[in-house]
């Protein structure tokens, strides 16, 4: 069964600062993977994927995510953070198993905390 | 990305009444999802709406308490039936395969139902 776990329930770091936040997977075949944000009281926002091609994914608001196929891991990161970037963090895999729907797997979250 | 629309944005009801949340797209989607993501939780797909058929439901959700509807490509609607205050959470609208993206899902602004 696919499934996808964030270890840590919340990171805080320092305003300018780079951060990880991380992400691990189990699927079977390719992993289709994601990473979306959610503002208070707000929707999901898309920031990036990983289907195929460049380990290293470019997404929204200059986050990044490296995907490790060894490690079976997908962390996000960004160089410098901002105070504006704090949020709860969703890692998700879509499920690709034959006769199924396509439906994201999320992980439990990360809130992520920058100071000033 | 698509934009994506729901009405109510937020609403409290008694319990044992319903609720029906509509998923208005501005463009035409071959996948429409409702998520459900309970309090300080994560999202938890309950169904995938199915243009012109019945909506295919998730293991511990079935049809009697959260009926779906999709007449057409750009809209959904969610019911949730029979409320108690376990139904408390955001409802969440999601789409994929539309002519800009094959293979993300974006959200909905989402839906905060509480439940008296």
């Amino acid at each position: 069964a696919q499934s996808v776990a964030q270890p840590e329930d919340q990171v805080n770091v320092a305003e300018g600062n780079p951060l990880t936040v991380k992400c691990t997977y189990s699927v079977s075949g390719n992993p289709y993977l994601f990473w979306y944000v959610q503002y208070p009281n707000r929707g999901l926002q898309f920031l990036l994927k990983y289907i195929t091609g460049d380990n290293l994914v470019k997404g929204s608001y200059g986050f990044e995510a490296e995907f490790n196929k060894s490690q079976t891991s997908f962390h996000l990161k960004k160089p410098s953070a901002l105070v504006s970037d704090s949020a709860l963090y969703f890692c998700a895999v879509r499920d690709m198993a034959p006769g199924n729907t396509g439906k994201l797997i999320f992980g439990q979250g990360t809130t992520l905390q920058v100071k000033p | 990305s698509a934009v994506i629309s729901q009405k109510p944005s937020r609403d409290i009801c008694q319990r044992g009444t319903s609720l029906t949340i509509q998923c208005q797209v501005d463009s035409q989607v071959t996948m429409m999802f409702w998520y459900r993501q309970q309090p300080g939780q994560s999202l938890t797909l309950i169904a995938t709406a199915n243009q012109g058929s019945e909506a295919t439901y998730e293991s511990g959700f079935v049809i009697d308490k959260f009926p779906i509807s999709r007449p057409n490509l750009t809209f959904s609607t969610l019911t949730v039936s029979n409320l108690s205050p376990e139904d408390s959470s955001i409802y969440l609208c999601s789409v994929a395969g539309s002519a800009s993206s094959t293979d993300t899902q974006y959200f909905g602004p989402g839906t905060r139902l509480t439940v008296l």
